[in-house]
């Protein structure tokens, strides 16, 4: 098992506000870094996958950095709005298959 | 595109039954699928990897034998839960590679099973 920490735990922001998350993970035989956005009773949706050390990657408002040396990736949500509410995971994987997932950031952004 | 189901979305079966969940690849073929679960406030933990046309692979901890894998198809993956116990009770998701350098894995909505 390879253990993937996300902090923090839950974020409760305003809409407009700026927010982060950390996501850490092993540093060696690094091979993918993946964030997944999961609202309830949905599917984790995918946002992101970041192989290369230095990576960053953008989608909309959101965007994701990658530091393979030292083991974490940040992801960062811009002008948080109510529908950003949800659990952000991060999950890293050494083969390319198998995914270790970190136990998730839970984001509650109110009006 | 990418879609990936599950069914059913809930489950509640007595004790000694067994339990039949479905993972299908909606509009793309999946070589591979993975079976995960999460219990309450844990991490999602990959239970096994499935090949289509060959024997799936176990994580340690595992028991093969209780959890039935078949990857008959490219876009169908069933896990049995054999001889349900409560503490098998958990929250069942399957993904499925999305194959290419993507590196993508494509998750269903996942299970939810109660074993009384």
């Amino acid at each position: 098992i390879l253990n993937v920490e996300q902090s923090p735990q839950s974020l409760h922001v305003q809409e407009g506000d700026s927010t982060n998350f950390t996501c850490s993970f092993p540093s060696s035989n690094f091979y993918a870094l993946h964030w997944y956005r999961w609202e309830t009773a949905k599917s984790p949706e995918a946002l992101f996958v970041m192989t290369l050390n230095g990576d960053e990657k953008k989608k909309g408002r959101i965007s994701a950095t990658l530091n393979t040396k030292e083991g974490y990736s940040y992801l960062y949500i811009k002008g948080s709005q109510p529908e950003d509410s949800a659990t952000y995971l991060c999950a890293f994987t050494n083969s390319g298959y198998a995914l270790n997932f970190g136990k998730g950031t839970s984001l509650l952004v109110t009006p | 595109g990418a879609v990936v189901s599950q069914h059913p979305s809930r489950v509640i079966c007595k004790s000694g039954t067994s339990v039949k969940i479905e993972c299908r690849s909606l509009d793309f073929q999946a070589t591979t699928m993975f079976w995960y679960r999460q219990f309450p406030k844990k991490s999602l933990m990959l239970m096994a990897t499935s090949n289509e046309g060959s024997k799936a692979t176990y994580e340690q901890g595992v028991e093969k034998d209780k959890f039935l894998i078949n990857h008959a198809s490219l876009t169908l993956s069933t896990l049995t839960v054999t001889s349900a116990h409560p503490e098998d009770s958990s929250f069942y998701i399957c993904s499925a590679d999305y194959g290419g350098s993507s590196y993508e894995q494509y998750f269903g909505p996942g299970t939810r099973l109660t074993v009384t």
